[in-house]
Order: structure tokens, then sequence, then C-alpha cells
């Protein structure tokens, strides 16, 4: 059974750093692409970035870039999303994500989501 | 990026009533469209890709339409459990973009 298994709820002072991790299970981590989503309270879902734990080719939303980190550990299956300094507008719960590759139509491209971890509520608070 | 509109923000259904979500992108990101459904304090869930394939475990009362630009989520007999926030994804362009979802509610 595929299981993303996400860290606990953290509560932060702006200006600290934070590392949350994504610990999967049930297939071979190194082939799919991981991806972060966060949902501000009260808003729709956006993209962070995503990575490729077999080559550690990352991407990011052009909105993320340089703001997050995302890397991955093989060893332990686990996928993790980082801050440098928090903001008050962190604020929100951060999914982690499977990518799976849509072949549906014959052609394989694209990737939809077809596991999403429970979710880390990161609450960023003076 | 392109941007993934959703209507209507909410629907009043009853139980065993059909309804019918909207989902248009600002560009064709032809059939790389999905559906997902999300529960308070629950993950969100895939119900369909490829605009049109149920994921595992999905009823057939549940089907999605549409290609390019213009997509539909169609969900008949509504059950209790069907009563969630959903959202459309396009997965042509990186970075994928959601809808900004849309509420069924009870009546």
């Amino acid at each position: 059974e595929v299981q993303l298994v996400q860290s606990g709820a953290e509560v932060k002072k702006p200006g600290e750093s934070l590392k949350i991790s994504c610990q999967v299970s049930g297939y071979i981590f190194t082939k799919y692409w991981i991806g972060w989503v966060r949902q501000l309270p009260g808003k729709g879902l956006e993209w962070l970035g995503i990575i490729y734990p077999g080559d550690s080719d990352t991407r990011y939303s052009p909105t993320f870039q340089g703001q997050v980190t995302i890397s991955g550990d093989e060893s332990i299956s686990t996928a993790y999303l980082q801050w440098g300094s928090l903001k008050a507008s962190d604020t929100g719960m951060y999914y982690c994500v499977r990518r799976e590759l849509d072949c549906s139509s014959g052609l394989c491209y694209g990737y939809y989501l077809d596991y999403w971890g429970q979710g880390t509520l990161v609450t960023v608070s003076s | 990026e392109v941007l993934m509109t959703q209507s209507p923000a909410t629907l009043s259904v009853s139980p065993g009533e059909s309804v019918t979500l909207s989902c248009r992108a600002s560009q064709s990101v032809s059939s790389y469209l999905a559906w997902y459904q999300h529960k308070p304090g629950q993950a969100p869930r895939l119900l369909i890709y490829g605009a049109s394939t149920r994921a595992t475990g999905v009823p057939a009362r549940v089907s999605g339409s549409g290609s390019g630009t213009e997509f539909t989520l169609t969900i008949t007999s509504l059950q209790s459990e069907d009563f969630a926030l959903y959202y459309c994804q396009q997965y042509n362009n990186w970075p994928d973009s959601f809808g900004q979802g849309t509420k069924l509610e009870i009546k």
C-alpha cells in the first residue's frame, strides 16, 4: 500500500528556519516525482516545487524559487521542504504528493497527483 | 502560468440529485486535467485524470469530460460522502495549476 506520511504540525516565529518531511512507503522512492503543495487559510492549492529522488532533479514554481528548498534522502525514502527564514505569510497547510505519469491516452505525458500525504500545518506567528 | 477558473464557487444540492462542476483553463491544456475531492481534515483524493479516466476506487457515478479549455465533473445520485470541496488541476504546463475550488454543500 502506497503511503506518504508527513511530519507533525509546527509552530514557529518569523525569521526561524524549518524543515518538514514526507516519508514514503509501498513503492520505490527513486522512481516517482514527489512534490509539495500548499493551502493557505481559506485559499486554494498552490505548487511549491517537485523533486525526482532518482537523480535529485528539482524544479520550483516561479513564485517559490529561492523561498524554499526541496530535497530528498533516498536511504530513508523521505522528501523534505525547508525554509531558511519563515514569514507569517508562510502559515498554511503543506501537502506532499506523488506524481504519476499520465498514459491514459496512449501517449505518456504530464503528471497527475495520485497519492497525497496527510498534510503538515505550519503556523508562523510572533 | 495557466489560470484555472472553477464555477460556481458553491453549489447547494440535495442528496440523490446530480451536479455538474465546471473548470475553464486560460489556454488549452489538451486532456491533461485532473479532479480532486477534498474533505476537511483529510488529504485530497484523486477522482479523475486525463480529463475523463476515473481513478482506482472511484464510483461510476462520477465522470469527467472535456478537452482544450472547458471541462466538467459530473456526479449523479449524490450521496452524503460526496459533499466536499472539488479542485481541478491542469498538468499540461509546469507549474501545474489548480482552480480555486467548488464547494458542494447539502441543501
